[in-house]
């Protein structure tokens, strides 16, 4: 079946512009979760979705940075006033349950670069 | 401050030995422990996990040991082949507490050698 879908796959922008990447989690999956991979790091949480409603939010860096998923399913993460320190490759990831035991399956990622 | 740490940052195997990829933790309230996989420009795939109320978990060439009193666990493949070489992450998370989101280690390099 179709695993978790992300778009754009590379994103390069100015700083102080507006971005958004979409991200299609695996059908029927409730929990989705965004996170931020640096150069040499490995992913880092941002923001954690169960259903429509964002179930913890506290990777967020900054309140530039914002996230939405209305219909429970796909979801956007926007970011306001980029700056380039934001240029990073932002993973989404969803799994069948949000609590106990739920293995996450990750997107491929949006490559974000700000100029 | 890392609460996980992987602190190879490569390590390289010959084909057909095992590779010994380590792990090490800090927040006793980790209760879910998995390795992920990477390749270049593609995201993190799920390889095994492991439950805190085991010690070890075993998927064909893939074995995770855990070792709660040490908080270290250890990834070992196999053989290994040469298309296990990709970027490793450890991942942990504490379930039973009720948070889920992961927190990754820095990763290590494997490259199998032919």
């Amino acid at each position: 079946g179709a695993g978790v879908s992300q778009t754009p796959s590379n994103k390069v922008t100015e700083k102080g512009k507006y971005v958004e990447l979409r991200c299609d989690p695996i059908s029927g999956h409730t929990a989705l979760y965004w996170y931020r991979q640096s150069l040499g790091q490995g992913p880092e949480f941002l923001i954690y979705f169960q259903g429509t409603g964002a179930a913890d939010d506290s990777g967020l860096p900054n309140d530039r940075f914002f996230a939405v998923r209305p219909e429970g399913s796909v979801s956007t993460l926007k970011i306001q006033r980029t700056e380039r320190g934001d240029s990073a490759v932002y993973l989404c990831a969803s799994s069948s349950s949000g609590t106990g035991i739920g293995t996450q399956y990750f997107g491929p990622g949006t490559r974000l670069l700000v100029l | 401050d890392q609460q996980v740490k992987q602190n190879s940052p490569s390590l390289s195997v010959q084909e057909g030995r095992i590779s010994i990829l380590n792990c090490d933790y800090t927040n006793s309230m980790f209760d879910y422990f998995l390795w992920y996989k990477k390749y270049p420009a593609e995201g993190p795939t799920f390889l095994i996990s492991i439950s805190s109320i085991k010690d070890k978990n075993e998927d064909g060439r893939f074995t995770v040991f855990l070792n709660k009193s040490a908080k270290h666990l250890s990834l070992h493949i196999v053989p290994s082949q040469p298309g296990d070489s990709a970027v490793y992450f450890c991942a942990a998370s504490g379930l039973n507490s009720g948070n889920t989101p992961l927190v990754f280690g820095k990763g290590t390099r494997l490259s199998v050698i032919a």
